[in-house]
This record gives C-alpha cells, structure tokens and sequence, in this order.
C-alpha cells in the first residue's frame, strides 16, 4: 500500500499564476513533510519542508500547508515561472528519519 | 564542494552480468541512501546506512548489496543483473536524523540488456 500519494502526475498552469500541487499520506507517525524538484538528468533537489508541529511554512514563491487530520499537504507556488517546470516529489518521514517518496507531479509552466 | 558524486552516469549491462555502483560525498554526512526510480513512479529505498560500517535494508534490497567501509563512500552492487534492475539509481547524503532534507546525485542510468 502506498503510503505518500500524489493523485496527479501532471499540472499545467499559465507563467504568472499559482501552482498548487497536493500530496496525501496515510501514515499517521510521519511527523516530517518535504518537497524535491527534479529537472530531466539530474537528481533531485529539496525545495521545502515542514514539520507536523506547523500547519504553514513560507520561503519565497514556494509556502507549503500541511492539515493533519486530512493527512494531507500541498505546494503552492505564486508567482509561477517556465524555469519552475520540473517533477516535484512530495516525501515524508517518521520519527524523522529516512523518507517514502510519491510517485511525482510533473509541472509544466506555460509562458 | 562537490556535494554527492555518482559513477558511472551511464551502463548498459547484460544479463547475470554484475557491477558495482560508485557513490561518495564530502560533506561529512552520516546517513547515506540508495534509491531507484522506475519510469513514473517515485523514489524507492534500496539500502541505507547510518554510519560506517552501519548498513540496512530499504523496501526494495533483493538482487543488491552494500557496504560502508567509510563516512565518504556507499556503494552498490548487483550480482547477476535482470532486466527488473533497469532503471535509474540515485544516492543520496542527510547530515543527520532529524529535521534535514537530503542531498542527491545526478543519477546513474543503468540499462540491463
């Protein structure tokens, strides 16, 4: 069973306007939420995090929201640019420790 | 800073073939991982290692092997390669556990023929 789901493998959105990518888990001991983005050919690289003790946290274009009775956490990006395109993986960890990936969400930021 | 370094980039390798998967960080991590990712899907763990000589298995260790003879290096192996093992292989570095995110390699591309 998967633990750390994202539902859609695909956004597009249009340069300019908001990006909102979801991810829903299961596992009610992960205490620890992150997001990677990953370009063609490289590997992935962390963008944000947040511990299950906030329900926000806030760097730049990039604010992550988590609802823990809802299991369930989003990315929100605003404003969104063509260089934003990339596949953002959502993983969690308990206690933690080492991370379950979701399967990806490709953005695709439309000039 | 060269961050987490992976060798080769790419492989083609025939079946029951072996080869070893070359992984080093200079960051002075502790916890290292080695990850695959099949076409759409997400990052599944294959082995992990807390500390030199510290290693366990991840949800995916059949067919591999590794070892942690120092902090810098992780490498994999597989022993009698198949063509379930094509994919990309991705080793990854954390400073510590707790509330960190993880450092990753560019990827090694591994074809099994």
């Amino acid at each position: 069973d998967q633990q750390v789901k994202q539902n859609s493998p695909s956004l597009s959105v249009q340069e300019g306007r908001i990006s909102i990518l979801n991810c829903d888990y299961t596992n009610s001991m992960f205490d620890y939420f992150l997001w990677y983005k990953k370009y063609p050919a490289e590997g992935p690289t962390f963008l944000i995090s947040i511990s299950s003790i906030k329900d926000k946290n806030e760097d730049g274009r990039f604010t992550v929201f988590l609802n823990k009775s809802a299991k369930h956490l989003s990315l929100h990006i605003v404003p969104s640019q063509p260089g934003d395109s990339a596949v953002y993986f959502c993983a969690a960890s308990a206690n933690a420790g080492k991370s379950t990936f979701g399967d990806g969400t490709t953005l695709t930021v439309k000039p | 800073n060269a961050g987490v370094t992976q060798t080769p980039k790419f492989r083609i390798l025939k079946i029951g073939q072996s080869m070893t998967l070359q992984c080093a960080q200079d960051m002075n991590h502790n916890y290292m991982y080695w990850y695959r990712q099949d076409p759409g899907m997400g990052l599944k763990l294959i082995y992990y290692s807390v500390g030199a000589g510290i290693t366990d298995k991840g949800e995916v260790p059949n067919g591999y092997n590794v070892s942690r003879s120092t902090t810098e290096d992780f490498p994999l192996r597989l022993e009698l390669a198949a063509p379930s093992q094509t994919s990309v292989y991705f080793c990854a570095s954390r400073g510590h556990q707790g509330f960190t995110e993880a450092f990753f390699g560019q990827g090694t591309r591994l074809t099994v023929v």
